[in-house]
């Protein structure tokens, strides 16, 4: 079983405000970086470090952290984000990363 | 154009042995940490192994049981990972990954190769 825990789904109107959280005990030492992934392509890292957004990643991405919760928030979401959304962090066990499970996000 | 690319993946039958490589292009390969990543059909992203630049240190998934290598040759710009025992559960989609340091992983990712193990 994965150490971040992930809501397998969550649904938002175009236009609306997403949030996908991911639960672990090492977010409270580490941030966690979030990662796209559409079908049939390879997943695209959106935040990174703190809150830190690569070139070409739009500004409605964010996110915010509240104890062992971090959340990645898609302010005014489009339909081209319907896709799987995975948090990644450092792993309590001392490897380098762990994933977690993944929400599919549908934009109605 | 920072650049990786998965070859290797095959159709093989359970218990035998497969290598993938991954080869790296548009950048200094040995200045940057890399991953294997795999996505079995229907299931979430699973990290699966971790080599540094010099090779020195590894880490791997505590899930593998041992037979997964990591390795990679720096001269020849390329990433490996051998695995042992395939099993029906090995079956997935095996992507490398760059990362640039521990706050900027998986920046760069392959396509992937496709590994379907049979019973």
């Amino acid at each position: 079983s994965s150490e971040l825990t992930q809501d397998p789904a969550v649904s938002v109107a175009v236009g609306q405000t997403a949030r996908i959280t991911c639960q672990g005990e090492s977010l409270r030492n580490y941030y966690a970086k979030w990662f796209q992934k559409r079908p049939g392509q390879a997943p695209v890292l959106v935040i990174f470090a703190k809150d830190s957004r690569p070139t070409g990643i739009p500004d409605r991405f964010s996110v915010s952290m509240s104890g062992d919760t971090a959340s990645l928030v898609i302010s005014g979401a489009q339909a081209e984000d319907e896709a799987d959304y995975y948090c990644v962090s450092r792993d309590t066990s001392g490897n380098p990363w762990v994933f977690g499970g993944g929400t599919k996000l549908t934009v109605l | 154009e920072v650049q990786l690319v998965e070859s290797g993946g095959a159709l093989v039958q359970a218990g035998r042995s497969l290598r993938l490589s991954c080869v790296a292009s548009g950048f200094i390969f040995s200045d940057y940490e890399m991953n294997w990543v795999r996505q079995a059909p229907g299931k979430g992203l699973e990290w699966v192994a971790y080599i540094s630049g010099s090779g020195k240190t590894i880490f791997y998934a505590d899930s593998l049981q041992g037979r997964f290598t990591i390795s990679r040759d720096n001269a020849k710009n390329s990433l490996y990972l051998n695995i042992n025992g395939l099993t029906v559960a090995d079956t997935a989609v095996y992507y490398c990954t760059r990362d640039v340091n521990s706050q900027v992983p998986m920046d760069v990712w392959g396509q992937g190769t496709t590994v379907t193990v049979s019973s």
